[in-house]
């Protein structure tokens, strides 16, 4: 069964460092999104992201966040310069597959980031 | 240890007994609702989905009721297994994002 792979499984980055999180989403999904979740909360929404611009994002989505599709397989994350409350998991999903609307997001196991 | 964060409400059933797990939503207008179980240090699996114009859908050993006049989702496990273990949580889908609720742990004893 087709996956979202995220690369690396664990990030430690200095404080004022830029960071980048990496995706491969499900091949013929055309919708991908991060979300957030420190440890022992619930899953935050961050940015979605179709037809190479984004859609919508929330208000943790500041200046210092990025997003980028760089090529056909490829969907990162980028954090100009972290503080330590960017410290959390970070997980990608995708879905769509431009038919019916109401797909499931499917997503993968998550980069965990630590900021020192 | 662990970082203060959310106490998750915490749902203990025997193995082989039957869970619901309940979760209510914010918006009225949503018409889409997702359930994922999360294991610890994984990401949100899939489970099953349900569609506002619908109020119950069955899957291999899951239900998903909606009552829309409450705003209220429940998620159904029959003959629970230990490998059912993992925190549930329900997700409202509002134009190009989820919304996830704060989720329930539930503990399978033996």
């Amino acid at each position: 069964e087709p996956e979202v792979t995220q690369t690396p499984s664990h990030q430690v980055t200095q404080m004022g460092q830029e960071v980048i999180l990496r995706c491969v989403p499900i091949s013929n999904h055309l919708y991908f999104y991060w979300y957030r979740q420190i440890l022992g909360q619930k899953v935050e929404f961050l940015v979605s992201f179709y037809n190479n611009e984004i859609s919508e994002k929330s208000e943790i989505f500041d200046d210092q966040f990025s997003v980028e599709r760089p090529d056909g397989s490829n969907f990162t994350l980028k954090i100009r310069s972290t503080k330590l409350e960017d410290s959390a998991m970070y997980f990608c999903a995708s879905g769509g597959t431009g038919g019916l609307v109401g797909q499931p997001q499917h997503f993968g196991d998550g980069t965990r980031l630590s900021i020192l | 240890g662990e970082s203060v964060g959310l106490h998750l409400p915490t749902l203990s059933v025997q193995e082989g007994d039957n869970s619901i797990i309940n979760c209510a939503y914010s918006n009225s207008a949503s018409d889409y609702f997702i359930w994922y179980k999360q294991e610890s240090g994984k990401g949100p699996q899939f489970i099953i989905d349900i569609r506002s114009n619908m109020d119950k859908r069955q899957g291999q050993r899951v239900t998903v009721l909606l009552n829309k006049t409450v705003k209220h989702l429940s998620l159904q496990i029959a003959a629970t297994q230990p490998g059912d273990s993992a925190v549930y949580f329900c997700a409202e889908d509002s134009s190009y994002k989820l919304i996830f609720g704060s989720g329930t742990r539930l503990l399978v004893r033996p």
